[in-house]
This record gives C-alpha cells, structure tokens and sequence, in this order.
C-alpha cells in the first residue's frame, strides 16, 4: 500500500499570497497518478488536478501542479477567499486509492 | 449533468450489515469505474473500495477487506456496497464518486453527497 504523507497541517496564509502544498508518497506513484482535490466544509471534494500536473475541467489557472515519482506539489499562485480549504491528494496508480491526511489552508 | 445519489444509509448496531446504493445518471454508467470513499466526522478522506468498468477489477482499504463487497449494475446504473460486520470504526459519510477515465483507472471526477452511516449500541 502505498502511503502518502501531506504537509504541512495547516497553512495560514493571507489572501494574495501563494500556497505551497506538499505530498511524499512511501514508494513511487505508479505514472505518476497524483491527484489534488478541494473541499470545502459541507461539500464533496472537487477534482482539482489530475496526473500529478494537468487541471481537471474548469479548475482556473491559479491552480498547479508538479512533481514525480514520490515527491509532489500543488501551488496555488494568488489566494483567493473560496480557496480557504482543505486540500487531499490521493494516488491512483495501483489499488488501494490511498488520500493522504490533508493540508488546511486557512485565513492568517 | 452528472448525477451520484446515494442511498441506504442509517444508524445500526455493532455487528449489523448494511447495503448503501448509488444511482448514476447523466453518463454511460457502463464506460467508467467507480468507487466508495468515506469520511469519519472531523476526518480526513478514506478511499473504501473500487470497481471497473467491467467488473474484472476490484479493490479494497486493508480496513474493510473481507467485511465489504462492492458490485455494479450496469444496466441500472447503480453501484452497491454490502458492509458486514461493522464497527463503530465504520461511522462516517459514504461517499459515491465515478473516475474520469473511460475503460481505465482515473481519479474521482464528480462526486455524490454522501450517505451518513451511524454504528452504535
């Protein structure tokens, strides 16, 4: 099974500002299946970011990704207010699906 | 428009089996794999089981491996998941969602609003 660590916990950042989320995997993602979602309290997550580095539909351009292997990254450029979330990553190389525990961003 | 409802959720007792049901509709039901992902209250997310497209795989968490069983419908367009045996340790929001990837593997594209299942004596 593969095991994805997140950090940090918690990020509190100031609206404007850039948000560097982090996610190490215990061995090698399978071609690099990474994905990033959001949710928001009371909501489902929200796709954000699919093989490690493309956006899912309709995600704005704020939004990146990056890494490879076991090392990945999800930036957001410019904090808007309905970015305030907590963010999951999850591998889907090789079952079982495994999330990683979660990065809150909230409001400095 | 993508549509995931589940149903079938409820508070039981420890030991009880329950059957959650997830109606898709809004998509061919039959192209996509699907999965059940769990959140327990104030938890991070739990990536419970999964099924292609064709039933020729399935996974499941180490934690309801042997408890759970997923299956599909596909002329229903309805995905099911059977828990036996559950613990307080399975409270926690269900959550239907479909992969994005036709005939493949993908990550969780749309995503339903949950069924809340309560066990407890």
């Amino acid at each position: 099974e593969v095991v994805l660590t997140q950090s940090p916990g918690t990020l509190s950042l100031s609206p404007g500002e850039r948000a560097t989320l982090s996610c190490r995997a215990s061995q090698n993602v399978t071609s690099n299946y990474l994905a990033w979602y959001q949710q928001k309290p009371g909501q489902a997550p929200r796709l954000l970011i699919h093989g490690a580095s493309s956006r899912a539909t309709g995600i704005p351009d704020r939004f990146s990704g990056s890494g490879s292997g076991t090392d990945f990254t999800l930036t957001i450029s410019r904090l808007e207010p309905e970015d305030f979330a907590v963010y999951y990553c999850q591998q889907y190389g090789s079952p079982p699906f495994t999330f990683g525990g979660g990065t809150k961003v909230e409001i400095k | 428009e993508v549509q995931l409802v589940e149903s079938g959720g409820g508070l039981v007792q420890p030991g009880w089996s329950l059957r959650l049901s997830c109606e898709a509709s809004g998509f061919t039901f039959a192209n996509y794999d699907m999965h059940w992902v769990r959140q327990s209250p104030g938890e991070g997310l739990e990536w419970v089981s999964g099924v292609s497209w064709n039933t020729n795989n399935i996974g499941y968490a180490d934690s309801v491996k042997g408890r759970f069983t997923i299956s599909r419908d596909n002329a229903k367009s309805s995905l099911y998941l059977q828990m036996n045996s559950l613990t307080p340790e399975d409270t926690a929001l269900y959550f239907c969602a479909k992969g994005r990837n036709p005939m493949d593997w993908g990550p969780l594209d749309y995503w339903g609003q949950g069924a809340l299942v309560t066990v407890s004596s």
